[in-house]
């Protein structure tokens, strides 16, 4: 069973800090991996993709991966309100597999 | 803008009640998926279509059927609804299989009465 895990949360940070979103997969064979933000009663909405080892920047984004660890990670620099949310982490083996996603961590900015 | 596009938004039906629910896009992608989401849970796919190839998660009940008649559409029927399955069905469009994104519509919230 190849599962992706992510800690339910909330996690809380004031506005301004960075928030750190971390994620672990069990299938070593994975490829490409992906954070999806999603708005309570909304649909999720692809935030990054990353497939190679180290970091991966996007605007007040970072995503993290270290392949050994089986870890991938999400940075939120100057956290904003707005950014509340649940954050799926997703991790795809490649070839024709599917795509799994885990259960979200949950993201509140404090003004 | 290229989008994905789920109709209705929001659908009440009763149990027992057939129910179809539908997706199009205009992003040309070749693989469409059905996901199943409940609350506070990661979504579940149900099945998806690489093209006309259809391809069905195990464990997803014989009550739900899709169908693709073309690129852009594809439907997701519920045979028979049952309370179990009050959820956010969400569509999803990629590329192609494997390492490719998905791009979510915005879901259809179905209610069993």
């Amino acid at each position: 069973q190849k599962e992706v895990e992510q800690n339910s949360g909330p996690l809380s940070v004031p506005e301004g800090a960075i928030a750190s979103l971390n994620c672990t997969y069990s299938d070593r064979g994975s490829q490409s991996f992906f954070w999806y933000r999603q708005y309570s009663g909304k649909s999720p909405e692809l935030i990054m993709s990353i497939y190679s080892n180290g970091d991966k920047e996007d605007g007040r984004f970072t995503a993290q991966l270290n392949k050994a660890s089986q870890y991938v990670s999400l940075l939120i620099r100057d956290s904003q309100p707005s950014d509340s949310a649940t954050y799926l982490c997703a991790a795809g083996p490649g070839g024709y597999q599917k795509v799994t996603f885990g259960t979200g961590t949950k993201l509140q900015v404090i003004p | 803008d290229a989008m994905v596009i789920q109709n209705p938004r929001y659908q009440v039906t009763q149990f027992g009640k057939p129910v179809t629910l539908s997706c199009s896009q205009t992003l040309n992608h070749n693989v469409m998926y059905w996901y199943q989401q409940k609350s506070s849970q990661a979504p579940k796919l149900l099945f998806h279509y690489y093209d006309k190839d259809f391809n069905n998660e195990a464990d997803t009940p014989d009550n739900f059927q899709s169908r693709r008649p073309n690129t852009s559409f594809c439907f997701l029927d519920i045979r028979s609804p049952g309370l179990g399955d009050a959820a956010m069905y969400l569509c999803a469009t990629s590329v192609d299989q494997g390492n490719q994104p998905q791009h979510f519509g915005d879901g259809t919230r179905l209610s069993i009465l």
